[in-house]
């Protein structure tokens, strides 16, 4: 079954103890990306990876790692979480190929940062 | 101003009606228009794409596209109580910026 997978699902965890989220898919799919979703903000980019080894900052960086050593595999990296990390997020996969390049996302990891 | 905007909502409509969502966006130059679903909790699903001037139609759904307008909307015929969600529009430039989202309420 074609899918983005994220662990884990949720997480509760106290300030400046790092963290990581794993994001895996298994379409072979070049772009990948990381999003976090707040109430009445929507969905912000954190960042995103174009192929291995290839990554950008997306609109809300700070505060994050990312790194894509393998094409599925594209964790996020929180070195020291902050309560205003607190928030739904959300990895995404898609070709890059044409105009209708649909994006597919994981589950979710809701993370609680105390 | 950002660069995707949506009517947060909700909007609530009666079972049967038809839904009618908006969107607008600052980049002329952006090629592609997405609309995802997401229920409460869950994680976004496409419900439909376009990139060229007009209507689109899906089944109940149809995406409308102005780019001289810069301006893209969804309706949604014979509204049915699984549709209520919140509605993400979603503009495509190098990257994939989305909007707020805007909340719907079918009533049976």
């Amino acid at each position: 079954e074609a899918q983005v997978t994220q662990n884990p699902r949720y997480l509760i965890t106290v300030t400046g103890k790092k963290l990581t989220v794993t994001c895996s898919q298994n379409m072979n799919h070049e772009y990948m990306s990381w999003y976090r979703q707040d109430p009445g903000l929507g969905l912000r980019q954190i960042y995103y990876s174009m192929n291995v080894e290839v990554t950008d900052k997306g609109d809300v960086p700070e505060g994050y790692k990312v790194s894509r050593k393998e094409k599925r595999n594209f964790p996020l990296i929180l070195e020291s979480p902050s309560p205003n990390q607190t928030s739904l997020y959300f990895c995404a996969s898609s070709y890059i190929r044409d105009a209708s390049n649909e994006q597919f996302f994981g589950p979710g990891t809701r993370l609680t940062v105390l | 101003q950002k660069e995707v905007e949506q009517n947060s909502g909700p909007l609530s409509v009666p079972e049967g009606a038809i839904a009618s969502l908006n969107c607008t966006y600052s980049d002329r130059g952006s090629q592609s228009f997405f609309w995802y679903r997401q229920y409460s909790g869950k994680s976004p699903e496409l419900i439909m794409f376009i990139y060229s001037n007009g209507d689109k139609e899906d089944g109940r759904f149809t995406a409308q596209l102005n780019k001289a307008s810069q301006y893209v909307s969804l309706l949604i015929r014979d509204s049915q109580p699984s549709d209520s969600a919140t509605y993400l529009c979603a503009v495509n430039d190098y990257k994939l910026s989305f909007g707020a989202g805007t909340t719907v309420t079918v009533r049976a």
